[in-house]
């Protein structure tokens, strides 16, 4: 069974710029997360999808921040404008929607912003 | 809502010895409690978890335990290796139910060879 695909695994970018993310979930996993982890500290989670509809966007700034599901599967994150304290780690994962609490992590990207 | 504080935040151990890790939460109504190991530069991936109904899980090396009146579960790891050392993060549900979980800040493991 293929993992959970993220790319690119590293961007670096101005302050103000903008950024976008890209997740594929494990073939059949309705659940997908997006986590920032920033050096040091445990995931946070920013946005949790089930099918293409958000179950829960509470912790995302959505100022800046958005994020998309369209077709139920593979899902964009992005950030417009980026600022300094949104360098971190964005962790994408997934759930099968009967299948336990187990979630399934990518590699992440890791953003850095100058 | 839930806060999940974790000790130590870093932990040295000689190859062979045993580890724990421990971590406490706030909500008494929690009923799930994951531990996720990552290693530099990979995601987090799930090594154990424990519901509420029972006090201890074992598999192989690593074993959990879970104290629900102090509301506080531990991470234990017998007869370390070197590939034992990673980030270890303890989770517990946001809220009552499992699909969300709030992570602990993580113990950084060093198992000296």
């Amino acid at each position: 069974e293929a993992g959970v695909a993220q790319s690119p695994r590293y961007k670096i970018i101005e302050k103000r710029q903008s950024v976008a993310f890209w997740c594929n979930p494990i073939s059949g996993h309705a659940t997908l997360y997006w986590y920032q982890q920033i050096l040091g500290q445990g995931p946070k989670l920013l946005i949790q999808f089930q099918n293409n509809g958000v179950v829960d966007d509470s912790q995302l700034p959505k100022d800046r921040f958005s994020a998309e599901r369209l077709k139920g599967v593979d899902s964009t994150l992005k950030i417009q404008p980026a600022k300094l304290e949104d360098s971190a780690v964005y962790l994408c994962a997934s759930r099968r929607l009967a299948g336990g609490p187990k979630q399934f992590f990518g590699p992440g990207t890791r953003l850095t912003v100058l | 809502g839930e806060n999940v504080e974790q000790h130590p935040s870093t932990l040295s151990v000689q190859e062979g010895d045993s580890a724990v890790i421990k971590c406490t939460y706030s909500d008494s109504a929690s009923n799930y409690f994951p531990w996720y190991k990552q290693e530099l530069g990979k995601g987090p991936q799930l090594i154990i978890d424990i519901r509420s109904n029972v006090g201890e899980k074992k598999d192989q090396r690593i074993a959990v335990t879970l104290n629900k009146t102090a509301k506080h579960f531990s991470l234990h790891i017998t007869e370390t290796q070197p590939e034992d050392s990673a980030v270890y993060f303890c989770a517990a549900p946001k809220k009552t139910s499992y699909d969300k979980v709030i992570f602990g800040p993580g113990t950084s493991l060093s198992v000296i060879p």
